[in-house]
């Protein structure tokens, strides 16, 4: 079946250092990649996508690029901000059946 | 309208009671779909709606949880007779085809507290 594993939290950084969440995942045919975010108190927000290998998709400073011979979507950030501390989600999705699988999420905390 | 709209955004009962929760997805999305968030955990796939097919109700927990979609457009999720591991946040999330390009838009969510 088609999953995604993300590592696994809390992330503490201090501000302004360098992120990286890992995502890989498991699928049946050629999935669309996703990064949402989940700020606190709030529903779920797109952040970027990619919807063939090799693609990037980049969003308020994050990157992902979707990388098949790995069967990841790793997210980073250069430079983090306090307002960055949310819980992010990576999914994937195909064309079929249910569509969307997500991980279980993985909850960054920024310091000041 | 501009996004997903979920009613009421919080929602307090009593243990044993049957609840409603509401969703208006963005006009002209033709897949819809509901997830439980319970406190600090991942997303719960509930069911899901696409088009006028039959709902993919493989995500719900018990017979007590149930979920319309009017129209093609409003969609209700009901709890019956609610126990206290039902609270959780409730969210809908609704996409143009095709769900794999475009991905879902969430609402806010309905938080459940069951007392």
């Amino acid at each position: 079946g088609n999953s995604v594993t993300q590592m696994e939290g809390p992330v503490t950084l201090s501000e302004e250092a360098f992120l990286t969440i890992n995502c890989t995942y498991t699928a049946t045919g050629y999935p669309s990649l996703f990064w949402y975010v989940q700020y606190p108190g709030e529903g779920l927000q797109l952040l970027l996508k990619a919807t063939k290998a090799d693609d990037k998709g980049s969003n308020k400073g994050f990157e992902a690029t979707y990388r098949k011979e790995t069967t990841s979507f790793h997210l980073e950030k250069g430079s983090v901000q306090v307002s960055d501390s949310a819980v992010y989600f990576c999914a994937l999705s195909v064309s079929y059946g249910q569509n969307f699988v997500f991980g279980p999420g993985t909850r960054l905390s920024v310091l000041p | 309208g501009a996004g997903v709209s979920q009613s009421p955004s919080n929602k307090v009962t009593e243990k044993g009671k049957d609840v409603e929760l509401r969703c208006d997805p963005i006009s002209g999305h033709t897949a819809l779909y509901w997830y439980r968030q319970s406190l600090g955990q991942g997303l719960e796939f509930l069911i899901y709606f696409q088009g006028n097919s039959a709902p993919d109700k493989s995500g719900l927990p018990s017979d007590r949880f149930s979920a319309e979609r009017t129209g093609g457009s409003v969609s209700t999720l009901t709890i019956q007779r609610t126990q206290q591991e039902d609270s959780a946040v409730y969210l809908c999330a609704s996409s143009s085809a095709p769900t794999s390009y475009y991905g879902y838009t969430f609402g806010s969510g309905t938080r459940l507290t069951v007392v």
